[in-house]
């Protein structure tokens, strides 16, 4: 089984500043896929960027970026130029390719100051 | 991408009682899940929906409390049985398509009092 950590449960950033999420998992499986989710109040989940563990290169959404470093099993996000509307929860969430199934991590929920 | 559409949104119901949770796909899907979320808290997968075959349960989560029906590739419901102040959470489904990402309902959110 995959154990995904998002040891930041809060984050506060002012408007058009940068914040980093981090996400750290675990697996034995060499090939997966990543993701990060937003939830807002609406509670929809809504898909904010994906990385495939077989790309070196790191995904790149208009102002969200990820660093990912397989070695490390590291899967940071990064905004960039926040928006009163990025204030949601953030999900770190891991898909196992052999059923598709979502592990994810605890969430951090990040507030964005005017 | 893939539309799903989810009902109820939102529901109170009497402990003991039971909820049939809906969820509708705009096309044909292979894989569809559902997911518990409690308050404040993450996301749990329940099972996965099989298509003309018992669902497949998660550690913790048994047919009896949770029956799942997927009659075709498009459609799926949950029923939460026997309702409890405990099983007051938000209930999502999810279908993965082509093997890149998952989609999510709005989500159910149940009150149990």
């Amino acid at each position: 089984a995959q154990t995904v950590t998002q040891s930041q449960p809060e984050m506060s950033v002012q408007e058009a500043e940068t914040v980093t999420l981090s996400c750290t998992y675990d697996t034995s499986e060499n090939n997966y896929y990543l993701f990060w989710y937003k939830q807002p109040p609406s509670r929809q989940m809504i898909l904010v960027i994906r990385q495939e563990a077989y790309k070196q290169q790191n995904a790149t959404e208009n102002r969200f970026s990820v660093n990912f470093q397989k070695a490390a099993k590291s899967f940071s996000l990064k905004i960039s130029d926040s928006q009163l509307g990025d204030t949601a929860m953030y999900f770190c969430a891991f898909m196992n390719l052999n059923d598709y199934k979502l592990s994810f991590g605890a969430g951090t929920t990040v507030t964005v100051r005017a | 991408s893939a539309v799903i559409s989810q009902k109820p949104s939102r529901d109170i119901c009497q402990r003991g009682t039971s909820l049939t949770i809906q969820c509708q796909v705009d096309s044909q899907v292979t894989m569809m899940f559902w997911y518990r979320q409690q308050p404040g808290q993450s996301l749990t997968l329940i099972a996965t929906a099989n298509q003309g075959s018992e669902a497949t349960y998660e550690s913790g989560f048994v047919i009896d409390k949770f029956p799942i029906s997927r009659p075709n590739l498009t459609f799926s419901t949950l029923t939460v049985s026997n309702m409890s102040p405990e099983d007051s959470s938000i209930y999502l489904c999810s279908v993965e398509r082509l093997g890149t990402e998952a989609f999510f309902g709005q989500g159910t959110r149940l009150t149990v009092v």
